[in-house]
């Protein structure tokens, strides 16, 4: 098992300019998510999915969109990159049952700048 | 909001000290509290708390919950250079987004 792939690792982007972080897993879990990680801070939660063409806002959802097509992927899209958006974006999966919590199993990490 | 606090925010120790990090929190319908361990990537799981499961162990490491205090302390002893990352700890509630909200962390250097 691969477990929770990101693509790219890193990427330096221009205000103004569009792009799409990828994620993927091969655990069969139905939850998957996306954090942003800025320094001295926790991860901050910005959008998630319960499954399939299912997807939920979190906590900093701005200037984010996402879609669900398949159990495997969650790509992040950003349409208007600001420099607020420089940070480090962790996606993140997990088996879920409702009322249940289960741990999270992140990916690598993706280190985007917008200058 | 949930609200998940932790200290010390940053911690420098010797080898073979022993450390207590501190982690409080304010969640609606608290299910659950997980600790994380971050080193240069991804955070990986270390324990996972919940109200059916207030202690944990695995060798030098340890974690309990206070649920009266709404509070949970990671242990660490014997410590080793290698432990020497940041610890996140994160809430799962039913209230709001289906995520974890996380705190801050604890930067913990371990000195030889």
């Amino acid at each position: 098992n691969a477990g929770v792939t990101q693509t790219p690792k890193f990427r330096i982007l221009k205000i103004g300019q569009s792009m799409t972080l990828q994620c993927a897993q091969d655990m069969n879990h139905n939850y998957m998510y996306w954090y942003r990680q800025d320094p001295g801070m926790g991860l901050k939660l910005i959008y998630y999915s319960v499954g399939a063409g299912i997807t939920d806002k979190g906590e900093v959802p701005n200037g984010y969109n996402v879609s669900r097509s398949t159990t495997e992927d969650f790509p992040l899209r950003l349409e208007l990159a600001a420099p607020s958006q420089t940070s480090v974006y962790f996606c993140a999966s997990s088996f879920r049952l409702a009322g249940m919590t289960y741990e999270q199993y992140f990916g690598p990490g993706t280190r985007l700048t917008v200058t | 909001e949930d609200k998940v606090v932790q200290s010390p925010l940053s911690l420098v120790v010797h080898e073979g000290d022993t450390v207590t990090l501190n982690c409080s929190y304010e969640v609606t319908n608290f299910r659950s509290l997980l600790w994380y361990k971050q080193e240069k990537k991804a955070p990986t799981f270390l324990f996972m708390l919940t109200s059916s499961g207030i202690e944990k162990k695995s060798g030098r490491l340890s974690s309990i919950l206070d649920k009266k205090e709404l509070s949970s302390i990671l242990n660490i002893t014997a410590t080793q250079t290698g432990d020497s990352a940041i610890y996140l700890c994160a809430s799962d509630s039913g209230g709001g987004a289906d995520g974890l909200t996380f705190g801050k962390g604890t930067h913990l250097i371990i000195q030889p």
